[in-house]
This record gives structure tokens, sequence and C-alpha cells, in this order.
């Protein structure tokens, strides 16, 4: 079963903020960001581990509440160079990674 | 350079013309995996593999082979292809299946076109 990733669209000027946030029906072991340039192959973000730290890369970070079965990738004071589709992906206990639908991010001047 | 190389990246054919997509990976990888990523739908798994000589179903196995004779390669094979399975496929390879040691590498992306 897919992680459904929220909202499903997001755009924004240079400078301002986002959330997109990620959620599972079931029980989570590892969280996994990807994102995805337009006409190029996903590229690993971060990941988040059972009973690890908030994770930052750049000026992205992530959480991972695993009582909720949730995680949120928080992008800072946005670039241009983050415009693309970012992809969850979530582990279980058989170490399986599905992905998310993603969410396609524009960021604008 | 470490990376996932497939071949070709386009590809038209027809309905039921045998085509493989090939897959290599120069890291001394374990696992390696097919996607594909339809709009709207995300990346799906196909096939994976834990290492050489074990292969296993995903998500959308259906009209797909796999097989993985070496550990650097993992060709896909769609024996009778449909247009259905039009759509933009990925290889990716990773160290092992850990949870924390599955970071996957993408190769750049194969898309096929079934008439």
């Amino acid at each position: 079963q897919q992680p459904v990733q929220s909202p499903q669209a997001v755009i924004l000027r240079e400078g301002e903020d986002a959330v997109i946030n990620c959620s599972s029906s079931k029980a989570l072991y590892s969280v996994h960001w990807y994102r995805q340039k337009h006409g190029e192959a996903p590229v690993f973000l971060m990941i988040l581990l059972k009973g690890g730290e908030q994770k930052g890369h750049e000026k992205i970070s992530a959480s991972f509440n695993e009582k909720k079965q949730q995680s949120s990738l928080y992008l800072t004071a946005s670039q241009l160079s983050y415009s693309g589709t970012y992809f969850c992906g979530f582990t279980g206990a058989n170490s399986k990674l599905t992905f998310g639908k993603g969410i396609t991010l524009s960021v604008r001047p | 350079e470490a990376q996932v190389t497939q071949n070709p990246r386009y590809l038209i054919t027809v309905t039921g013309k045998k085509l493989t997509v090939t897959c290599s990976q120069n890291m001394n990888h374990e696992y390696m995996s097919w996607y594909r990523q339809d709009p709207g739908l995300g990346l799906r798994q196909i096939y994976y593999s834990m290492n050489v000589e074990v292969t296993d179903k995903g998500d959308v196995p259906e009209g797909y082979k796999v097989s993985r004779k070496e550990k650097r390669n993992f060709p896909l094979i769609l024996e009778s292809p449909s247009p259905n399975q039009t759509s933009l496929y990925f290889c990716a390879s990773s160290l092992s299946r850990g949870s924390g040691a599955n970071v996957l590498t993408f190769g750049a992306g194969s898309r096929l076109t079934v008439l």
C-alpha cells in the first residue's frame, strides 16, 4: 500500500517555506525522501530511521513521527533549484521500500 | 564514476515484439530493482533482486521478467509488450535491502512506447 502524500502540488515563490507530508497506514521502520527534477532520475535526499533524529540537507529537513506513522519534509527559504517532484518512501518490517505518488513543487522567481 | 546505466534510453516498439532493457551498476551493490513511473501513480516496483540468482516480484510484475546472473546486471524483459506497458522505467541499486542501508541510486531512465 502506497504512502499518502499531501498536498498534491505546491507552488511558491523564492524564499518562501513549504511543508510536504507523507503518511502510512502500516507500522514504519524508516522513511526515505527523494527528489526528481524534470526529465531526470530521482535522487536521494535523506533517510530517517525509527527512533532517529530529525535530518537535514541544505535548507531541507525532515521529521518522522513513528506513533502517527507520518513524515514531513520542510523546505526553508526555497530556491529555484528546489523545484521538482518529491517522493517519500516507507519501509516496514520486511525492509520493502514503497514510494508514494509524489508531490510536484514549483518555485517561482 | 559510481552509476547505474540503462539502455536503451528511448524505445518505440510494437505490440508483441520482445524487448530487453539492460541495467548495469558498477558499485558492487547487492540489491537491484526495477520501477515504472506513470503520471499520477508515482514509482511502482516491478521486480527486485537481493543478490545473484535471487529475484522476487514487486507490486506490478505482470508482463515482465527479470534475471540476475551476474551481480552487476539486472535486465528487464518484456516477452510480449502491450500498450499498457508504455511507461518510464527506472533501474535502481543499493548496497543491501536493510532499512538503514537501502539508499537507492537510480539509472537515468528508459522511456518505452508500445504501439
